[in-house]
This record gives C-alpha cells, structure tokens and sequence, in this order.
C-alpha cells in the first residue's frame, strides 16, 4: 500500500514553454504532500510544501511564480514550471505519506520527472 | 540556516560493514531517517530514530545522540546491490518538513 504515482517519467520541453508534472496517491489521502528538485549527484532539495485547499509553502529561494503548485484534491498535487529554461532542467520527485501514521513510517515517493529544457 | 553534513562517497567490499555519518544543524527537530537511492530512482526509506540510540533493523542499523546533533547508518555483511547513494533526512519540528542530507555515494566492490 500507500503508492505515490508521478508523471509524466520524463519531459523534454522548448525554453519559454510550461511543463506540468503531476503526483498522485493512489491508495490513500494526502493533505500534505512535498516537491524536491534534484541535481545530478546532489541531494533532495525540498521546494515547496502542498496543502490540500490552501496555498503552498515555498522554500526560501524558490519562486513561487515559477513554481506552481496546485493541491486541488486529496489525492492530487501538480506542479507546473513556467517559462521553462535549461537551468529547471533536473529531476523532480514528490513526496507524501498517509495521514495518521507516525514518522517512522516511510516518506513515500513518486519515481520522479526528469526534466530537460533545451 | 539548516544543513546536513554527510561523507561524499564510501567505498567498501562485499561482506565488510560500513559506517555512513550525518551531523545536522536545523531549526528544530523532530527525528533522523535514513534513505536509500538507486541512480535514476526514487529513495526509499530505511530507518528512523526519534530518541537516543540503536535501531537495527536487518543488515542495517541506525544511531542517533540528539544532543551531539549526529547520527550514523551502518550497513552489515555488504552486497553488490547496496551500491547506492544514501542520505539522511531530519524531520523538523512545528513545520514536519523533511530536510535531506548531502548524501553519500556507497560503492560496494567483488
């Protein structure tokens, strides 16, 4: 159980255009769910929080103009890059864990976009 | 500011153990996870420590003096298969974000 599914697996996008990733739990309830960016041979870099019907919490340093992140449902959160450029270009992975579980229950990931701007 | 301090790379052979340490300095804290990540995947979670001490759990154990701000992974009778990168994570208290370490790029040689 508890299985984040992210999509698309990789994107390859023009510079200027938008890019939408998406993250869903498949099998339980995520009113929290987090957005990392990682570069090659670098660690988890946490961007933004997303809460269900309310706005996200960005991460000193991320633009949150350029980073949106929509958490419309329970089970839904979407990240969308605006007017993408080669620097976005990295690996971005999503983050959520059941409700009501302690943590020394596993974070659970999804298997990340790799995205490429060229 | 928060940082998570870990050894870059480790090698090691098969069936020797091997020690990865993380010293943290965040804004508050909640506990010390551990996470394993296979290039091109997503982590996957290994261990947690709210209090002082040892967790074992299998091959791998986890050690955490929260008054030292430091914790370590030691992973037993190595396989090929451990080869990975892993890092730590502090579970920070009042926000419960997850704050990843640096990493640690383990290599495991025949």
């Amino acid at each position: 159980g508890a299985v984040v599914s992210q999509h698309p697996s990789w994107v390859i996008c023009k510079s200027g255009t938008s890019v939408k990733i998406e993250c869903r739990s498949l099998d339980f309830q995520a009113t929290t769910m987090f957005w990392y960016r990682q570069f090659p041979k670098q660690s988890l870099m946490l961007m933004a929080t997303s809460n269900e019907g309310s706005k996200a919490t960005y991460e000193q340093g991320v633009e949150k103009d350029k980073f949106l992140i929509n958490h419309a449902s329970l089970t839904l959160s979407t990240l969308t890059v605006t007017s993408a450029h080669p620097e976005d270009s990295s690996f971005y992975i999503c983050s959520a864990s059941p409700p009501g579980q302690g943590f020394d229950s596993p974070l659970h990931f999804g298997n990340g976009t790799r995205l490429t701007v060229t | 500011g928060q940082s998570l301090e870990q050894p870059s790379e480790v090698t090691a052979v098969e069936g020797a153990i091997v020690q990865i340490n993380c010293t943290y300095q965040t804004s508050g804290f909640y506990g010390l996870s551990w996470y394993q990540q296979h290039d091109g995947g997503a982590p996957t979670f290994l261990s947690y420590n709210a209090l002082d001490g040892l967790e074992e759990t299998g091959r791998f154990s986890s050690f955490l003096s929260r008054s030292d701000s430091y914790g370590y992974l030691l992973l037993q009778e190595l396989q090929m298969k451990d080869s990975a990168s892993y890092f730590c994570a502090v579970i920070t208290s009042g926000t419960y974000k997850y704050i990843f370490g640096t990493g640690t790029r383990l290599k495991v040689l025949a």
